[in-house]
């Protein structure tokens, strides 16, 4: 059975970079026609997808968070990153990684657990 | 304000059906873009529900059903059980967005 699990501080300070690393199991990260990404979650604005990452390296944002994100894939220790720079009290949120059919979130039907990361001084 | 608008509560006896409707534009499911439902139970993490519009991934029960016409798009669930009370998204994709867009979600409470 796939399973991601989400990592990195619970807790980053304004105008620094958010950084979450996202642990892949029961499964290769290099399986063609899957795309791994990042989607977040507030009470005040929802879901959210942030962007995907395909196992070559081609990667692909939300035109919104672009300027801020990266999303960089090691296929040798099945594992995909998010770093999201700049932030601010706006990016406090549950970020979940998870598998998705499209480069752009759709279809996602292996989701992790999700962490919560804090933007706060 | 989300791109597609859910109601953000419905509710049913056990036993009843319920829908959730998801009302988007032109750039969205007007487009012809195809309709994600997505289950979210307290405290996890969201879970596909259907897919293609109608579609079930397999373990779904055929309670969940999901149709599309126009620029809305809806979620059926039939037999209400207690255990289907959680928190229901829609999602598609946005041309003049470029991305995928998700609904504000809604809270579907079993009385």
């Amino acid at each position: 059975q796939l399973q991601l699990q989400e990592s990195g501080p619970g807790l980053v300070k304004p105008s620094e970079t958010l950084s979450l690393t996202c642990s892949v199991s029961g499964g290769s990260i290099s399986s063609s026609n899957y795309y791994w990404g990042w989607i977040r979650q507030t009470p005040g604005r929802g879901l959210e997808w942030i962007g995907s990452i395909y196992y070559s390296g081609s990667a692909y944002y939300n035109p919104s968070l672009k300027s801020r994100v990266t999303i960089s894939v090691d296929t040798s220790r099945n594992q995909f990153s998010l770093k999201l720079s700049s932030v601010t009290a706006a990016d406090t949120a549950v970020y979940y990684c998870a598998r998705s059919s499209y480069n752009t979130g759709l279809k996602s039907n292996y989701w992790g657990k999700g962490t919560l990361v804090t933007v706060s001084s | 304000q989300s791109v597609l608008t859910q109601p953000p509560s419905v509710s049913g006896a056990p036993g009843q059906r319920v829908t959730i409707s998801c009302t988007g534009s032109s750039s969205n499911i007007g487009a012809g873009y195809d309709i994600y439902w997505y289950q979210q139970l307290p405290g996890t993490a969201p879970k596909l529900l259907i897919y293609g519009n109608n579609d079930r991934p397999s373990g779904v029960p055929d309670r969940f059903s999901g149709s599309k016409s126009g620029t809305s798009a809806s979620l059926a669930i039939s037999g209400l059980q207690a255990v289907d009370e959680a928190d229901y998204y829609c999602q598609s994709y946005d041309t003049s967005l470029s991305g995928s867009v998700f609904g504000g979600g809604t809270k579907l409470t079993v009385l």
